[in-house]
């Protein structure tokens, strides 16, 4: 199986800073690999698939990059809405498997 | 719109059976594949398995190979997660989603159903 690891696993910021969220595959994902927006007792919610390609209806603070094995995602001028639990998830092969996440806090 | 209905939280005893349901709505059902995925408390998702509505057709991560059966009934746009021998460490929401692609298995699950709680508890 592909082991995700995701890195902070917690992050403290405040509105409008810009924070980033990364993420290490074990192997090779290509760019199959998608970042999720997950708030308390909710589903979570698809923001970017294929490393870089935007959800429709998601706002363009958010953005991603790869480079090799390691992927990231930028949120750039933090809103109130914004703090959640961000998941990447590979898409690669199966098992699809995601990272443990990344808890964004209001500091 | 796309609309992902699923049933009901239930509570089950150890070695026991649970069948979870997940209706469709607002587009071809049998155009997208559903993917089952679990979260347990404090955890992160963990994905079971996918169904090609269109042929029946399933995959399963090994870890659930021998305790899990998909199936869809397409006369209601409903597909099904069998998971059977369940034990305390079963105890999650489960999650039905929808993949983007028309026909195709990406595994970006873009439509999820709001979850069905399973607990198992003697």
């Amino acid at each position: 199986d592909i082991q995700m690891t995701q890195s902070p696993s917690s992050l403290s910021a405040s509105v409008g800073d810009s924070v980033t969220i990364t993420c290490r595959a074990s192997k090779t994902v290509s760019t199959y690999l998608n970042w999720y927006q997950q708030k308390p007792g909710r589903a979570p919610n698809l923001l970017i698939f294929a490393s870089s390609t935007l959800q429709s209806g998601v706002p363009s603070r958010f953005s991603g990059t790869a480079s090799g094995t390691d992927f990231t995602l930028t949120i750039s001028g933090l809103e109130p809405d914004d703090f959640a639990t961000y998941y990447c998830q590979q898409s690669y092969s199966t098992p699809y498997t995601f990272g443990q996440g990344t808890k964004l806090e209001i500091k | 719109q796309v609309q992902v209905v699923q049933s009901g939280a239930e509570m089950k005893k150890p070695g026991a059976s649970v069948i979870v349901s997940c209706k469709t709505s607002g587009d071809v059902f049998t155009g997208y594949f559903i993917h089952w995925l679990r979260q347990a408390p404090g955890q992160g998702p963990e994905w079971m398995g996918w169904i090609n509505p269109n042929s029946g057709v399933t995959k399963y991560a090994q870890k659930f190979q021998d305790r899990v059966t998909i199936t869809t009934d397409t006369s209601v746009n409903t597909a099904y997660m069998e998971l059977k021998k369940l034990t305390v460490d079963d105890t999650a929401v489960y999650y039905c989603a929808r993949d983007m692609v028309w026909h195709q298995i990406r595994g970006y699950f873009e439509y999820w159903g709001l979850g069905t709680l399973i607990t198992v508890s003697s």
